[in-house]
């Protein structure tokens, strides 16, 4: 079983850019949610993607975006970049409700730093 | 929205002793109570969880309690051990959600 695997580990980008972050689930996931964990506090919910549509989303303006493909990876998508960007991106992936489970489990994390 | 607020951010104990780790909630329909581990430069990974039908559960040295009327639930972690030190994050969320909304976080630093 291959767990959820997170590209690229680290970046940098200046104000204005945009970025595009990747993440494949674990096998057997179906849904996947970002999160965005700013220095020395808990992540924070950005969406989650099911049946590759927007399931969910948390108080992140609209160019935050994303995509899920049929293989059930994903791509966090934020275009122009501010300082307060700079994070570390969670991918998670899960199964959905009907499955009866909601345990997430989590990538390493892409770092993004905007300078 | 959820608020999740924890307590305490730092936490330092000899090893051997007891750490506890406190965590309140404030919407009353959240029911999934995830623990998390975070050590330096790695992923969360979960530790243990609990869901409000039940009012505590153990895994070996690591317990949760839940007391859905105070809205607070609690890490327990008993016989501590060296690799125990990293970041604990409690976070609270509806079953099936995956929404989780998480504290800040307690930096545990267990002292040989």
């Amino acid at each position: 079983e291959t767990g959820v695997t997170q590209s690229p580990t680290h970046l940098i980008k200046t104000r204005g850019q945009q970025v595009t972050l990747r993440c494949s689930s674990q096998s057997g996931h179906n849904t996947v949610s970002w999160y965005q964990q700013a220095l020395g506090q808990g992540p924070q919910f950005i969406f989650q993607y099911y049946r590759e549509e927007e399931n969910g989303r948390g108080n992140f303006p609209p160019r935050f975006s994303g995509l899920q493909f049929p293989n059930y990876s994903s791509e966090l998508n934020v275009n122009a970049l501010e300082l307060d960007d700079s994070a570390l991106y969670l991918c998670a992936s899960g199964r959905d409700r009907y499955s009866g489970a909601n345990v997430l489990t989590f990538g390493a994390g892409s770092r993004l730093t905007v300078l | 929205g959820e608020n999740v607020e924890q307590h305490p951010s730092t936490l330092s104990v000899q090893e051997g002793d007891s750490a506890v780790i406190k965590c309140t909630y404030s919407d009353s329909a959240s029911n999934y109570f995830p623990w998390y581990k975070q050590e330096l430069g790695k992923r969360p990974q979960l530790i243990i969880d609990i869901r409000s039908n039940v009012g505590e559960k153990k895994d070996q040295r690591i317990a949760v309690t839940l007391n859905k009327t105070a809205k607070h639930f609690s890490l327990h972690i008993t016989e501590t051990q060296p690799e125990d030190s990293a970041v604990y994050f409690c976070a609270a969320s509806i079953f099936g959600n995956e929404k989780l909304t998480f504290g800040t976080g307690t930096r545990l630093t267990i002292i040989p």
